[in-house]
């Protein structure tokens, strides 16, 4: 069926390090690929998106590539910031109701 | 400035009692939808709804119901059907309901039901 997989976490980076969240999908049709970020006690912000093969979606400093022949999007940061500790969530899309979360990884940075 | 406006923030109740969590949008989305965010899990579907007037079951809607009488406004009730209700539940909006269409996300209610 129909799912996201992605990096268990939690993720403890110090300042200035590089940031890799792997995420993986089924690929059934053609979905569009999503990142959020979620910072305590809020809801979901999007972060980036790619809707097609090799498309590079960025943001804030963040970027990740949809790979169609390894199913991926994984998600990096060359230096990550203190501000950047949040949970972060790889998605696919494929129609209304056809949307998959993963389960979310904890990224804390420590000063 | 459009955004999605979930209300409370907090919300507490006893066993057995019914309770509505309010989600209001102002960015004209067609496409509505609720969530259940719960520890260490990923967010699982409630409800969604494309069009007024008009609303789906999604992967976990036993004990919820929900309506869609206007466009800006899908109100979600937590029934005392609900076996496990204390979680954070999630509204959400988009555009449409095409592939690339990001959602749109409220702050969320936390519910606690005891």
């Amino acid at each position: 069926g129909d799912s996201v997989t992605q990096m268990e976490g939690p993720v403890t980076l110090s300042e200035e390090a590089f940031l890799t969240i792997n995420c993986t999908y089924t690929a059934t049709g053609y979905p569009s690929l999503f990142w959020y970020v979620q910072y305590p006690g809020e809801g979901l912000q999007l972060l980036l998106k790619a809707t097609k093969a090799d498309d590079k979606g960025s943001n804030k400093g963040f970027e990740a590539t949809y790979r169609k022949e390894t199913t991926s999007f994984h998600l990096e940061k060359g230096s990550v910031q203190v501000s950047d500790s949040a949970v972060y969530f790889c998605a696919r899309r494929a129609g209304a109701n056809n949307l998959f979360f993963g389960t979310g990884t904890r990224l804390t940075v420590i000063p | 400035d459009g955004g999605i406006t979930q209300s409370p923030k907090y919300l507490f109740r006893k066993e057995g009692q019914n309770v509505t969590l309010s989600c209001e949008q102002n960015l004209n989305h067609d496409a509505m939808y609720w969530y259940r965010q719960d520890p260490g899990q990923g967010l699982r579907l409630i409800y969604y709804s494309q069009i007024v007037n008009d609303f789906q079951k999604g992967d976990i809607a036993e004990g919820y119901s929900v309506s869609r009488e206007k466009k800006e406004s899908f109100p979600l009730t937590v029934t005392s059907a609900q076996k496990n209700p204390t979680a954070f539940y999630l509204c959400a909006s988009s555009i449409g309901y095409r592939s690339d269409s990001p959602l749109h996300f409220g702050n969320g209610t936390r519910l606690t039901v005891t």
